[in-house]
C-alpha cells in the first residue's frame, strides 16, 4: 500500500475533551511527523518520530503527545482540548530519518473544537 | 512561530507566464523544500535543495538557494491553470525540526 493515510477525516470535539488522531505511514518510511495547520496559515511542526522515539519537537505544549508503533504508524494525542486547537492536522512520513528526503503527506484530519 | 516568510502572499498570472515566489528563513538549515497544497488538503512535495546546493531543476520548476542571504526562490515556467494552488517553502534544521513558511497563493488564469 502506498501513500499516507489519516483517520478520521473529520472530527468534532468539545472543549476539555481528549482526542486521538491516527496515521499510517507510507510503506518503507520510518519517520513520521505531525503538523497543525490553522485556516489560511502554513503548517506548524508539532513533533517528529523516528523508529518509535521522538527526535524533534516544535513549540507545542506537553498536552500534545504522540506515539510511533513498530510498524511505523503513529498517533497524535491532544488532551484538554481548547477552541484554538481547531485546525487541520497533517501527518507526513519520510524514509531514513527524513534528512535529505521529502515528506509524503496525508490528506489530514479536520478537527473542530466547540 | 514559523521560521519562513514567503512573498508575495498572493500572485495572479496568465497561463503561459512564469511565476516566481520567494522564501526567507532565519536559522541554519540542512535542506529546504517546496510543497504545493490544493484547497486545504495534504501537501505535495515538489523539490528539495540541500544546503550545499545553489540551484536545482525539476521539469518546469527551478529552485535557487542562497544560504548567505537565507533565502530561496521557486520559479514555475510556462504556468498552467492546474498550477493554481498555495506554495510553501519548508526548512529542515539540524535539530530535526521542520518549519513551513506562510505560503504564496498562486492563481493562474486560463
Amino acid at each position: 500500500e502506498t501513500g499516507v493515510t489519516q483517520s478520521p477525516t473529520h472530527l468534532i470535539k468539545t472543549r476539555g475533551q481528549q482526542v486521538t488522531l491516527r496515521c499510517s505511514s507510507q510503506s518503507g518510511h520510518n519517520t513520521v511527523s505531525w503538523y497543525q495547520q490553522a485556516l489560511g496559515q502554513g503548517p506548524q511542526f508539532i513533533f517528529q518520530y523516528y523508529r518509535e522515539e521522538e527526535n524533534g519537537r516544535g513549540n507545542f505544549p506537553p498536552r500534545f503527545s504522540g506515539l510511533q508503533f513498530p510498524n511505523y504508524s503513529s498517533e497524535l494525542n491532544v488532551n484538554a482540548l481548547e477552541l484554538d486547537d481547531s485546525a487541520l492536522y497533517l501527518c507526513a512520513s519520510s524514509p531514513v530519518g527524513g534528512l535529505g528526503y521529502g515528506y509524503t503527506f496525508g490528506s489530514g484530519t479536520r478537527l473542530t473544537v466547540v | 512561530s514559523q521560521q519562513g516568510e514567503e512573498d508575495p502572499q498572493a500572485l495572479s498570472i496568465q497561463e503561459g507566464e512564469n511565476a516566481t515566489m520567494n522564501c526567507s528563513y532565519k536559522t541554519s538549515i540542512n535542506n529546504l523544500q517546496w510543497y504545493r497544497q490544493n484547497s486545504g488538503r495534504g501537501l505535495v512535495h515538489l523539490i528539495l535543495i540541500r544546503s550545499n546546493e545553489r540551484e536545482k531543476h525539476s521539469g518546469r520548476l527551478r529552485v535557487t538557494l542562497d544560504t548567505s542571504k537565507k533565502s530561496s526562490s521557486l520559479l514555475i515556467t510556462a504556468s498552467r491553470a492546474a498550477d493554481t494552488a498555495s506554495y510553501f517553502c519548508a526548512t529542515e534544521n539540524t535539530g530535526n525540526q521542520f518549519y513551513f513558511g506562510t505560503g504564496t497563493s498562486l492563481t493562474v488564469i486560463p
